[in-house]
């Protein structure tokens, strides 16, 4: 199985400023199409996961350009810039290239 | 607008069986795999289960295998997950998702405890 293990933030991370979120595979997560196949989900309390980017680096419909993804085939990188207070939560990220599928711990972002 | 609904949830004897649907709206639902997936209270989340379009793909997690169904009916635009043997481990809110991930349900709690 692929292992996914994410970096923590040093909370609370103030307002305007930029944060980095960090997840790293265990296997290279590249397909043989070219794609990183590497989601970044947002749970923010009391909520279902939103999606953020797929493909490492492709925002979602509707998603701020706040929100940044990158990476290579097994580092990964999710920046949010000018971070707000509705940016708090926890961030996922989850491999979909092969199954079984599986999630990061999670990372928390605390807003001052 | 697309909409996940989840239900069936709710309190279990350990041993014993349940069963979840998702009813889907706002998209051609037989046009889309679907996934569940869990979270325990104050946990990260945990893929279940997945099923293609037409049901001919699925696949489960190691630690719900021989114990989990994954279904759907498209006539009926609703996706399943039959639980069986339930353990302690299983309680969690348990999401639906449509194969893109863009879309989930509110979630729907199941408790194992006697």
């Amino acid at each position: 199985d692929i292992v996914m293990t994410q970096g923590v933030l040093p909370n609370p991370v103030p307002s305007g400023e930029s944060a980095s979120i960090t997840c790293r595979s265990s296997k290279s997560l590249v397909y043989k199409d070219g794609k990183t196949y590497l989601n970044w989900f947002l749970q923010r309390p009391g909520q279902s996961p939103q999606l953020l980017t797929y493909w490492m680096s492709t925002r979602a419909s509707g998603v701020s350009d706040r929100f940044s993804g990158s990476g290579s085939g097994t580092y990964f990188t999710l920046k949010i810039s000018r971070v707000r207070a509705e940016d708090a939560g926890v961030y996922y990220c989850q491999q979909v290239r092969e199954y079984p599928l599986t999630f990061g711990s999670g990372t928390k972002l605390e807003i001052k | 607008e697309v909409q996940l609904v989840e239900s069936g949830g709710g309190l279990v004897q350990p041993g014993r069986s349940l069963k979840l649907s998702c009813l889907a709206s706002g998209f051609t639902f037989s046009n889309y795999g679907m996934n569940w997936i869990r979270q325990a209270p104050g946990k990260g989340l945990e893929w279940v289960a997945s099923i293609s379009s037409s049901s001919s793909y699925i696949y489960y997690a190691d630690t719900v295998k021989g114990r989990f169904t994954i279904s759907r009916d498209n006539a009926k635009n609703t996706l399943y997950l039959q639980m069986t043997s339930l353990r302690s481990e299983d309680t969690a809110l348990y999401y639906c998702a449509r194969q893109s991930w863009e879309s989930w349900g509110q979630g729907v709690m199941v408790t194992v405890s006697s």
